[in-house]
């Protein structure tokens, strides 16, 4: 079972499009992490959200977490072809002590 | 500075051998994670070292899997008897100390056993 599970799985939009990911679950977080992750390449940290209902924004990209803790989302504003990646979400899981449980990811291309 | 190294980059091995793949961590990050990623399942866990405390082998699947870290830096994950759902690619990260601390992923290996 996924204890994350994001939304869509696979994205193509066209430069200057928006987008929202989802990740959701159904367990509380203490927080919430977002990677980047290119091919050939580990995951690279974008942000961590902590405070439920709280709002992050680092460039053209807005995260959330849910008031719950349950949910986050993240929202790319004017889309650009070097935004393509796989977006993971991942939290601080209840049976895996320090160490992150991942959403499956979604893979988003944006084309010129 | 240096990320985290992973090495191979890519390892091909036949059903039935051993196979050993080695992460050197960021200088001074006494937290090292090791972490599988393969097609349809995502991210998964495998083992985290802290410092000299016993390692948390909670995630490894099966006792074909196992790790040791030498000297609180370098860390060797080994794969005893090769499956072919072994086939992933094995990422490996270190942090200054335990989450929250922010995590750094190496470029990873990618094994195929055939």
């Amino acid at each position: 079972t996924q204890l994350l599970e994001q939304s869509p799985q696979f994205l193509s939009i066209q430069e200057g499009e928006n987008l929202t990911v989802y990740c959701n679950s159904s367990s509380v977080f203490s927080s919430l992490q977002w990677y980047r992750q290119e091919p050939g390449e580990g995951p690279v940290l974008l942000v961590t959200v902590v405070t439920g209902g709280e709002v992050k924004k680092l460039k053209r990209l807005t995260f959330q977490f849910g008031d719950a803790r349950k949910d986050s989302s993240l929202h790319i504003t004017a889309a650009q072809p070097g935004d393509t990646g796989l977006y993971l979400c991942a939290g601080e899981g209840p049976n895996s002590g320090y160490a992150l449980n991942f959403g499956k990811g979604t893979s988003l291309l944006v084309t010129p | 500075g240096a990320g985290v190294s992973q090495s191979p980059s890519n390892k091909v091995t036949e059903k039935g051998k051993d196979v050993e793949l080695r992460c050197d961590p960021i200088s001074g990050h006494t937290a090292l994670y090791w972490y599988r990623q393969s097609l349809g399942q995502g991210l998964e866990f495998l083992i985290y070292f802290q410092g000299n405390s016993a390692p948390d082998k909670s995630g490894l699947p099966s006792d074909r899997f196992s790790a040791e870290r030498t000297g609180g830096s370098v860390s060797t994950l080994t794969i005893q008897r090769t499956q072919q759902e072994d086939s992933a690619v094995y990422l490996c990260a270190s942090s200054l100390e335990l989450f929250p601390y922010e995590q750094y992923f190496g470029p990873g290996t990618r094994l195929t056993v055939t």
